[in-house]
């Protein structure tokens, strides 16, 4: 059975500072989603990582793979209010995705 | 854009009531999921469907069913509501199995009492 695992699961941050969300999943896949979820709202996706070494980059996110560890890190940079959400990552089983539990994050002014 | 709306956003059901949370998507996507999200505990597949009158259980399929008459709608029904069921369901949507990102709607807030 596949289980996926993020840490941590709370984050607060101050603004300006950097920080790191790990992902680490129990099975071989070589895809992988991050997704954002704000308070009430539905799941948005922020990147798709097809392949191991895929990094993928927008605005202060920036999210690696690395199949072989089976680990995908989601970076944050420079932090801003705006970020504040709840992140998920998905491994993808083919058929189907596996969430995480979900880091929820908190940017403190 | 795409778009998948769920028929309601906060539903109040009583134990033993049967109860049906619908899911429309509007781009002809084939393959469609329905998940129920738990703090601490991620998303949870229900059922998914490849197609048209197609189902597949997923990891959490007891106490629910699923139907796909049209291609555009998926249906999940709760044959007789229990309080553990009670919380936020999401339906997603994609284009098919060659496509990989999943597409959420709003989610249904459910509660049973």
């Amino acid at each position: 059975e596949l289980k996926v695992e993020q840490n941590p699961l709370f984050l607060s941050m101050q603004e300006g500072k950097n920080y790191t969300i790990y992902c680490n999943y129990s099975t071989t896949s070589d895809r992988l989603y991050w997704y954002r979820q704000d308070p009430g709202k539905s799941l948005e996706s922020l990147f798709v990582l097809l392949s191991n070494g895929a990094v993928k980059q927008e605005g202060r996110l920036m999210a690696s793979l690395d199949t072989k560890a089976r680990l995908s890190t989601l970076h944050i940079t420079a932090a801003v209010h705006d970020l504040s959400a709840t992140y998920f990552c998905a491994v993808d089983r083919g058929e189907k995705l596996t969430f995480g539990t979900g880091t929820r994050l908190t940017i403190i002014p | 854009d795409v778009k998948v709306t769920q028929s309601s956003r906060y539903l109040v059901k009583r134990t033993g009531e049967k109860v049906f949370l619908e899911c429309v998507q509007d781009m002809d996507h084939e393959n469609m999921f329905w998940y129920r999200q738990d703090p601490g505990l991620g998303l949870r597949l229900i059922y998914f469907s490849y197609d048209v009158k197609m189902k597949e259980k997923g990891d959490i399929p007891e106490g629910y069913s699923v139907s796909r008459e049209k291609k555009e709608r998926f249906s999940l029904i709760l044959e007789s509501a229990s309080t553990n069921q009670t919380s936020m369901y999401l339906c997603a949507s994609r284009l098919d199995r060659g496509r990989y990102e999943q597409y959420f709607g709003p989610g249904t807030r459910l509660t049973v009492t």
